[in-house]
C-alpha cells in the first residue's frame, strides 16, 4: 500500500508569518502534487513535481512556494500567509507517469490562518 | 470549470439503491479516472477508465466513458452506508498540466 505522510494534520498561523507544510512518501515515485481543498472548488492543483530538484507551478500558484529536496519529501511553503489561505491541503504523489497515473493521496492538513 | 464538472453536487438515498454520478467536461480526455473521499480522508482512486474501453466494472462500481459527448459516469450497484462518500471525477489533461484535474465532487449519502 503506498504511503503518503503529512505533518502537520493541523497548523494555525497569524496573516503574514511564515507555514510549512511537509510531506514525505515511501513508495519511491517520481512525480508529487500538492492540492487545496475548499468547499465548492474540489481540489485544486497548486504545485507539483517530477523529481528531487523540481518544481512546476500549478493552476493556482500564487502565494504558495514548493521545494523537492529528495524523492522523498516535498513541502509547501507560504512565505506570508494570509486568511484566503485558510484551507485543507492535500500531498498525493504517483509514480507511474502517463495518462494511467494513479495518485495515492495523503490524509492532509487543516490550515488556519488568523 | 474547462476539465470536469459533476452534473451533481449532493445525493441521498437508501442502503441498497443503485446510483448513477456523472461528470462531462469541456476539453477533449482518453483517460477519466474516478476517486472516492471519506470524511476526514484523502482520496483515494476506485477506477481508471480510457477511451477505448467505454465501459470498465470493479465489484460493485460500473464506469462509462463516451469522448464524443465528452462525459464520465460512474455507477454503484446495491449501496452501502460505507459508499457515503464525495465521489470526483478525474479527466487526464496530460503531463504539462500536472495530469489530473478533480471537479468539486458529488456528496453522496447512504442512509442505513
Amino acid at each position: 500500500e503506498a504511503a503518503v505522510t503529512q505533518s502537520p494534520r493541523n497548523k494555525v498561523a497569524v496573516t503574514g508569518g511564515k507555514v510549512t507544510l511537509s510531506c514525505n512518501q515511501t513508495n519511491n515515485h517520481n512525480n508529487m502534487y500538492w492540492y487545496r481543498q475548499d468547499t465548492g472548488h474540489g481540489l485544486r492543483l497548486i504545485h507539483y513535481s517530477y523529481g528531487a530538484g523540481s518544481t512546476e507551478k500549478g493552476d493556482i500558484p500564487d502565494g504558495y512556494k514548493a521545494s523537492r529536496p529528495s524523492q522523498e519529501n516535498f513541502s509547501l511553503i507560504l512565505e506570508l500567509a494570509t486568511p484566503s489561505q485558510t484551507s485543507v491541503y492535500f500531498c498525493a504523489s504517483g509514480g507511474q507517469g502517463g495518462s494511467a497515473e494513479t495518485l495515492y493521496f495523503g490524509s492532509g492538513t487543516r490550515l488556519t490562518v488568523l | 470549470s474547462q476539465w470536469g464538472e459533476e452534473n451533481l453536487q449532493a445525493l441521498s438515498i437508501q442502503e441498497g439503491e443503485d446510483v448513477t454520478m456523472n461528470c462531462s467536461y469541456k476539453t477533449y480526455t482518453t483517460v477519466v479516472q474516478w476517486y472516492r473521499q471519506k470524511s476526514g480522508k484523502g482520496p483515494a482512486q476506485l477506477i481508471l477508465i480510457r477511451s477505448n474501453e467505454r465501459e470498465k466494472r470493479s465489484g460493485r462500481l460500473r464506469a462509462t466513458l463516451d469522448t464524443s459527448s465528452q462525459s464520465s459516469s460512474l455507477s454503484i450497484t446495491g449501496t452501502l452506508a460505507t459508499d457515503t462518500a464525495v465521489y470526483f471525477c478525474a479527466p487526464d489533461r496530460g503531463s504539462a498540466l500536472g495530469r489530473l484535474h478533480f471537479g468539486a465532487g458529488t456528496q453522496l449519502i447512504v442512509i442505513p
